[in-house]
């Protein structure tokens, strides 16, 4: 079955430095989406990515999908404390299914 | 709040009793998913309903869970016997199938602890 991989597993930077988390799948995606939880909380949809090569920002969130539609990154320039929390990215095989879910990043910021 | 709504947010249970946890979509849309996450995991998907169709069932989803949304609006996740590998927290998301981006909204969760 279809797996995602996200890298790495924690993040601990000082507040100012830049961080950014890798997902991979196994298989082509049809989109991959980007979740943010809080501690505690429940994911929260960032954003989602459709076409090959796509870049989406979001203040100082760059999103990026890869050409094979088979990775995508998430970078963020500046850490701020309000950043804390958990990464994860979501694949979708066909608009509408299933979401398959990488591990996470926990991102932990040092104020 | 027009969000995901999920009722209760915690339950407490002892082994081998019965469950259900209920699911209220945002009100246009006609996709619901179930989700299971536990500690330091990401969500894994269980089922998803197209109105009130059972589209789709993880492999998850053993016997002792059904997932009904009979009307086509909310939906019940009932767990039969539970168990202590049954704690975790229960997801619920929609999504509109007809129109816009298609993307998953999340409730908050109902957090299960099987003693």
């Amino acid at each position: 079955g279809q797996q995602v991989m996200q890298i790495p597993q924690y993040q601990h930077v000082q507040e100012g430095e830049d961080f950014t988390t890798y997902c991979n799948s196994s298989t082509t995606l049809s989109n991959i989406q980007w979740y943010k939880q809080r501690p505690g909380g429940h994911p929260v949809f960032l954003i989602q990515l459709v076409k090959s090569g796509e870049v989406k920002k979001q203040k100082r969130l760059t999103f990026q999908f890869g050409e094979a539609k088979k990775n995508s990154s998430l970078h963020i320039t500046a850490t701020q404390t309000t950043d804390v929390g958990t990464y994860f990215c979501a694949g979708q095989e066909t608009s509408g299914s299933r979401l398959t879910f990488g591990e996470g990043t926990q991102l932990t910021v040092n104020p | 709040d027009t969000g995901v709504s999920q009722d209760p947010r915690h339950k407490i249970t002892k082994r081998g009793q019965n469950v259900t946890f209920r699911c209220d979509p945002i009100s246009e849309h006609n996709r619901l998913y179930w989700y299971r996450q536990t500690l330091g995991q990401g969500p894994e998907f269980l089922t998803y309903f197209q109105n009130e169709a059972q589209l789709e069932k993880s492999r998850l989803l053993s016997d002792r869970f059904s997932a009904e949304r009979p009307k086509g609006s909310f939906s019940t996740l009932e767990i039969q016997r539970t168990e202590q590998g049954d704690s975790a927290m229960y997801l619920c998301a929609s999504s509109s199938w007809t129109s816009g981006s298609k993307t998953q909204y999340f409730g908050p969760g109902t957090r299960l602890l099987v003693l």
